[in-house]
């Protein structure tokens, strides 16, 4: 069965940084784009990066800079390292595979921005 | 703001057709593909709808998908509680600040 799985997420103070991981199973992971998804409490869904087959990332201007995709194809992971958090940073972070359309979603992990 | 706008809430009753629109422009909806996602309380996102109108495998025909100009529409026919849900739309962006797009989101409601 294919499966994502987050982890890493958790409470940081504003100016912290946080790696989350996401743990792919299941599925060719080295062929597929995969995204950060991001969604506040109460909000829409706001993409948050990309890593192509190639390796190659892609930001919003909302995060780039203090954010950092990356992939790990032996290890069938994706990382997110995210430095000079706010508290807009605040919400549960998604891993998605892309294929046609973002067709599937981990549970998520939450990250809490918060002195 | 999202970028593409969505109504906050709909609602309708049981066995009834509901339509939730998306808006956007040129540089998103009118130039490429849409794809809709269902959000069930508590859950993470699920793909409904890729490429405008095609659905994944294991997606009932009463979920369908379409796309005119610079707005798009997901249509939910023959209701049923289980669809209570927030939808979400999405597109790729491809103004100066170029990336994925997400609606705002729609409530679903059904009476």
């Amino acid at each position: 069965e294919v499966h994502l799985v987050e982890s890493g997420g958790g409470l940081v103070q504003p100016g912290g940084s946080l790696r989350l991981s996401c743990a792919a199973s299941g599925f060719s992971f080295s062929s597929h784009d995969m995204h950060w998804v991001r969604q506040g409490t109460g909000k829409g869904l706001e993409w948050v990066s990309a890593i192509d087959t190639a390796g190659d990332p892609h930001y919003p201007g909302s995060v780039r800079g203090r954010f950092t995709i990356s992939r790990e194809n032996a290890k069938n992971s994706l990382y997110l390292q995210m430095n000079s958090l706010t508290a807009g940073d605040t919400a549960m972070y998604y891993c998605v595979r892309a294929s046609a359309g973002f067709d599937l979603w981990g549970r998520g992990t939450l990250v809490t921005v918060s002195s | 703001q999202s970028v593409l706008t969505q109504p906050p809430s709909v609602s309708a009753a049981p066995g009834q057709k509901v339509t939730i629109s998306c808006s956007g422009s040129s540089s998103n909806i009118g130039n490429n593909y849409v794809s809709w996602y269902q959000q069930l309380p508590g859950t993470a996102p699920k793909l409904l709808i890729y490429d405008n109108n095609k659905r994944p495998s294991g997606i009932p025909d009463r979920f369908s998908g379409s796309k005119s100009g610079t707005s798009a529409t997901l249509d939910i026919t023959g209701l049923q509680t289980g669809d209570e849900a927030d939808y979400h739309c999405a597109t790729w962006d491809s103004s100066l600040s170029a990336g994925w797009v997400f609606g705002g989101g729609t409530k679903l409601t059904v009476l």
